[in-house]
């Protein structure tokens, strides 16, 4: 997961509950991301950052919310007003000026 | 706009028979292109990447892919499949906004 570390690895939320899901990197990369996986549809970008106290939404940002308050932690909320939060989230990183994208392990929330 | 499409949704192989993941690529300019794996309920590791170098590119495990301007595709193949190959391959292209559009993933079987 190379120095990636995302937590927990399996959520159980609520509906109406917010929940917010980790993202810490030893890597010192710029750019982190958090996208979103479900079934046959492949990866969906939620949020992105390329530098602390900035960031950008993605094709499917409603019902999330972001902070990058340090370069290492990229944190994201799954609020009440996202409609369908059961999903795989993954986070990702890049070094500035590379090409590639480093994953972590992912979390899996469920909403019951 | 950027984007892939992944041209099979699933891909069932006989192990030691080559392996073929067909990916199409829609872009106005000469793309960075990227092939990933993930294994079960694990993050996603880069497979290999074309920037516009060499149009053969070889990556990880075997696994190859050529970049054809003329037929916008980027299809993965590897010569001999194994067990271990059995996974989700996702085609990924790089944007003007710098950041990944995925596509929706071919899972690929490996029959013994």
């Amino acid at each position: 997961d190379g120095g990636i570390t995302q937590s927990p690895k399996y959520l159980f939320r609520k509906e109406g509950q917010n929940v917010t899901l980790s993202c810490e990197q030893n890597l010192n990369h710029d750019a982190m991301y958090w996208y979103r996986q479900d079934p046959g549809q492949g990866l969906r970008l939620i949020y992105y950052s390329q530098i602390v106290n900035d960031f950008q939404k993605g094709d499917i940002a409603e019902g999330y919310s972001v902070s990058r308050e340090k370069k290492e932690s990229f944190p994201l909320t799954v609020t009440s007003a996202q409609k369908n939060p059961t999903a795989f989230y993954l986070c990702a990183t890049q070094y500035s000026g590379a090409n590639v994208l480093t994953f972590g392990a992912g979390s899996r929330l469920t909403v019951l | 706009a950027q984007s892939v499409t992944q041209l099979d949704s699933h891909v069932s192989v006989s192990e030691g028979t080559p392996v073929l993941l067909r990916c199409n690529y829609s872009s106005s300019y000469s793309p960075s292109l990227f092939w990933y794996v993930q294994h079960p309920n694990k993050g996603l590791q880069l497979l290999l990447k074309y920037t516009s170098a060499a149009t053969l590119v070889k990556g990880i495990n075997g696994f190859e892919a050529e970049f054809k301007k003329s037929e916008t595709s980027f299809h993965l193949t590897k010569p001999s499949a194994h067990m271990s190959d059995a996974a989700e391959y996702f085609c990924v292209v790089r944007t003007n906004n710098n950041d990944m559009r995925f596509g929706a993933g071919t899972r690929l079987t490996v029959k013994p």
